[in-house]
């Protein structure tokens, strides 16, 4: 069935330390897959995403990582600071039908200490 | 530019009764997506309208049910609410189809609690 698999559920690192959030996903059909950064009270906002034909895309201090053989994806985040604390999401397109639907991991949420 | 809005931002409902949540997309965006996130539960995918119609529906009973106007501002129903509908509704917009190459964005959610 459809899945999305995200680890670790917390992640507490150090302000200035890499923090890596991964994802695996059940439908080798999927390739769309973004990630969204939520704040407390607020809706999701997208930071990056990428698609099945790229590898790896970066946006500053933030990459994603695709391994489409082993079904697997990852952000990682680079010289951390306290205001990237937040809930991460991945999410993965359903199938390569048009349905709509992303599938969303259950989230990490990222502590950065001062 | 302005984001995806939604309105109210808060409610409280009674069990039973029925609550209509509205959605405006971003300016261009003719897709519009809804999503329920209940404590704990993640994101759970409920609709999808593109060009004034039902595109797709996630699991989900058919007191929920919602559309799309001309303009692709949305509104989603819930009828004879229960409990367990207590969680932030979420909408989304795309340019379109995300699948061909277009972004989805949410906004702030409309936070539902049913007593």
């Amino acid at each position: 069935g459809e899945n999305v698999e995200q680890h670790p559920s917390t992640l507490s690192v150090q302000e200035g330390d890499s923090a890596v959030i991964k994802c695996t996903y059940s439908d080798s059909a999927s390739n769309y897959f973004p990630w969204y950064k939520q704040e407390l009270g607020k809706g999701p906002q997208l930071i990056i995403d990428i698609r099945s034909n790229v590898g790896e895309k970066k946006d500053q201090r933030i990459a994603v990582t695709l391994n489409k053989t082993a079904k697997h994806f990852s952000l990682h985040i680079t010289e951390t600071q306290p205001e990237d604390s937040a809930v991460y999401f991945c999410a993965a397109s359903m199938s390569s039908s048009n349905t709509g639907k992303l599938i969303f991991g259950q989230g990490t949420t990222l502590q950065v200490k001062p | 530019e302005a984001g995806v809005t939604q309105s109210p931002t808060h409610l409280i409902k009674t069990r039973g009764q029925q609550v209509t949540l509205r959605c405006s997309p971003i300016s261009g965006h003719t897709s519009v997506y809804w999503y329920q996130q209940a404590l704990g539960l993640g994101l759970q995918f409920l609709l999808w309208y593109d060009e004034g119609e039902e595109r797709n529906r996630g699991n989900f009973p058919p007191r929920f049910s919602g559309r799309q106007f001309p303009n692709y501002s949305s509104e989603l129903n819930v009828n004879a609410l229960e409990l367990e509908d207590s969680a932030l509704y979420l909408c989304a917009s795309s340019l379109g189809e995300f699948l061909f190459g277009n972004t989805i964005y949410f906004g702030e959610g409309s936070w539902l609690t049913v007593v």
